[in-house]
């Protein structure tokens, strides 16, 4: 089964902190997203990139940044953390090798700002 | 605006009844459907699909019935275990290689004992 890995599960970080958080997939999948899951809101996808290199913006791409050096690693940066960031972050693959679906979610991080 | 929409934020149903979850959506351009189920500190999994040239696709307890004319979805849960308490996520996409899923809201489903 393929494993999307997130570094950390719980994170405390102080408003104005630049914050990475990682996550790395073992399967050699081309895309990878990052989402952020809300109470009353649900899952809203923040950037997404389609390979090594790339990236596209999502639905609420402010605030933040990616970086993709490398297939098994895609990186979400907080450029100066908020508290309206506060939340539950959520990382997936996916392989191209399918049309649709095929997505594989990580158990994701909860980060507060303080 | 939101293209996937779950209205119900909760259901409770008695255990070994029949849950229903329900889910609209509004781009036309949609194709395929997918139902999320995500426990609490855990990443999402996947539970059932179903592609728009089918109005039908079941899995052992789980069903998901499609109506493209009323861009209307539904999972049917029977029955319904105290283990299928959690919170789901009906999903969209496009077909294509990069497709990228469109999420609802979510509904909390409470199976009680």
């Amino acid at each position: 089964d393929v494993k999307v890995t997130q570094s950390s599960r719980y994170l405390v970080k102080r408003t104005g902190e630049k914050v990475f958080l990682e996550c790395v997939q073992d399967m050699d999948h081309e895309n990878m997203f990052w989402y952020r899951q809300d109470p009353g809101l649900g899952l809203r996808l923040i950037y997404f990139s389609y390979d090594v290199k790339m990236k596209e913006k999502g639905d609420i791409p402010e605030g933040y940044s990616v970086s993709r050096e490398k297939k098994e690693r895609f990186s979400l940066i907080l450029e100066s953390a908020s508290t309206n960031q506060t939340s539950m972050y959520l990382c997936a693959s996916r392989t191209t090798d399918r049309e649709v679906g095929g997505y594989t979610f990580g158990s994701g991080t909860r980060l507060t700002v303080v | 605006d939101q293209q996937v929409k779950q209205n119900s934020p909760s259901l409770s149903v008695q255990e070994g009844r029949i849950s229903i979850l329900n889910c609209d959506y509004t781009n036309s351009m949609f194709d395929y459907f997918l139902w999320y189920k995500k426990y609490p500190a855990e990443g999402p999994t996947f539970l059932i699909s179903i592609s728009s040239i089918k109005d039908k696709n079941e899995d052992g307890r789980f069903t998901v019935f499609l109506n493209k004319s009323a861009k209307h979805l539904s999972l049917h849960i029977v029955p319904s275990q105290p283990g299928d308490s959690a919170v789901y996520f009906c999903a969209a996409s496009r077909t294509g290689a990069n497709s990228k899923l469109t999420f609802g809201k979510g509904i909390t489903l409470s199976v009680r004992p």
